[in-house]
């Protein structure tokens, strides 16, 4: 099984709709992400949260909030979606505590028409 | 600010082939380097990293020398397969401050032909 899940992997969705992406991992860490990445902008950090209690802003965070549930599942929102929000999401987790590499889930396709 | 250029894409091989992707990086401190790789359809994946100057990282075939005179962590494969077609992204952690954020180059898109 994968170490770290994303639900759904593609979407559809309207403009003004509300959406949640969901992560969930099984790496015991501490440090979760929320990325997402479009063509010729690379990958661009949303927010970011080192335990259930610490939830940070990235460099764009307008236009979503997000959810630390547990210490193994962070949510994504976009309240109202809007066209511009289409792109690749992507959740990832890190040990943090001397270890900083981070570890991607598979991704969240999604479309707002 | 911390920052990673490497070079631009895309780049074609021939199966067997000697693969290099140069990637440097602007820092203060002393960065972690990570080299991830994206299969078509797929999330990024940790292929190496290094975490003080001088480290070698390795993995399936693929190594990178963390060289903190040149700052540069460039990618190698001596003999390159199909399935490595592949984006290919080089990063940095900066250390020890900001230790969360993760700084992606551009990413290079690797084609091998059989």
């Amino acid at each position: 099984d994968a170490d770290v899940t994303q639900t759904p992997r593609n979407r559809i969705t309207k403009t003004g709709k509300r959406i949640m992406l969901e992560c969930s991992q099984t790496k015991g860490h501490d440090r979760m992400y929320w990325y997402r990445q479009d063509p010729g902008l690379g990958l661009r950090l949303i927010y970011y949260s080192f335990d259930v209690k610490d939830i940070n802003k990235g460099e764009i965070s307008d236009g979503y909030s997000v959810s630390r549930q547990a210490q193994a599942k962070f949510s994504l929102s976009l309240e109202s979606a809007i066209p511009n929000q289409t792109a690749l999401y992507f959740c990832a987790t890190s040990p943090g505590q001397g270890a900083y590499e981070q570890y991607f889930g598979p991704g969240t396709r999604l479309t707002v028409t | 600010g911390d920052s990673v250029t490497q070079m631009e894409g895309p780049v074609t091989l021939s199966e067997e082939a000697f693969l290099t992707i140069n990637c440097t990086y602007t820092a203060t401190g002393y960065p972690s380097l990570f080299w991830y790789v994206q299969y078509p359809g797929e999330g990024l994946q940790l292929l190496l990293k290094a975490t003080k100057a001088d480290d070698k990282g390795s993995n399936k075939g693929f190594e990178a020398t963390y060289r903190k005179e040149t700052t540069s962590f460039h990618l190698e494969k001596g003999s390159v397969q199909v399935s490595d077609s592949a984006v290919y992204f080089c990063a940095l952690t900066p250390i020890p401050l900001n230790d969360y954020k993760l700084s992606f180059g551009a990413g290079t898109t690797v084609t091998v032909r059989a």
